[in-house]
């Protein structure tokens, strides 16, 4: 089957710019779609179709997607964007979504 | 506003059985494949099954096949998984999802923790 890999952490200084890759064969012809979960909570999309913003989503989150990465940028992190971030697409091969490992972000 | 609530999740012994239901509001349900996503205690997210818009086509992951079923109520707005022969490695939280997983899901619900264990 498809397979995402995350980097399992991430820290960034608040006010810096953190940028979570999620590396898959020729990831860059599929859509990408992206969730951010707080401790405790359901996921959140953040991200759509490699670039989109949900409404409500601040525009310090970024999407691309090219080749074999797609990575989510947030910038000018603060303390309250700590959390999982989790990548996914849908493997047209076995026609079933596919989830990355998920990706902690910390705030140092 | 959208809604998705989760409810039906509990403790129960290996071999066991459950009925999750996921009851939602603020969009047309009829409208939209759903699915059930799970993550177990400190892992990741996993799809378990979607459903489409007349229930017509259900699809599985592979370690549930034969022992999950999924439906839905369109006259109700709800979603369900029927989980039998439940094994330890079936522990998570289970959320409903509106999509089919093909494109964004859009909308997720809190959750409900099933718990499988002698």
């Amino acid at each position: 089957s498809y397979v995402l890999t995350q980097p399992p952490s991430l820290s960034v200084a608040p006010g810096q710019t953190a940028r979570i890759s999620c590396e898959g064969n020729n990831i860059g012809s599929k859509s990408v779609h992206w969730y951010r979960q707080k401790p405790g909570q359901a996921p959140v999309l953040v991200i759509y179709d490699d670039t989109v913003r949900p409404s409500g989503i601040p525009d310090r989150f970024s999407g691309s997607n090219s080749g074999d990465t797609a990575t989510l940028t947030l910038s000018r992190v603060e303390a309250g964007d700590e959390a999982d971030f989790y990548c996914h697409v849908w493997d047209s091969t076995h026609e079933r979504p596919v989830f990355g490992g998920g990706t902690r972000l910390t705030a140092l | 506003e959208v809604l998705l609530v989760e409810s039906g999740g509990g403790l129960v012994q290996p071999g066991g059985s459950l009925r999750l239901s996921c009851t939602t509001s603020g969009f047309t349900f009829s409208n939209d494949w759903m699915s059930w996503v799970r993550q177990a205690p400190g892992k990741g997210l996993e799809w378990v099954a979607n459903i489409q818009q007349d229930g017509s086509e259900k699809n599985y992951m592979d370690s549930v096949k034969g022992r999950v079923t999924v439906s839905r109520d369109n006259a109700k707005s709800s979603l369900y998984l029927q989980m039998n022969s439940l094994r330890v490695e079936d522990t998570a939280m289970y959320f409903c999802a509106r999509g089919s997983g093909a494109s964004r899901f859009g909308y997720w619900g809190q959750g409900t923790l099933v718990t499988v264990s002698s």
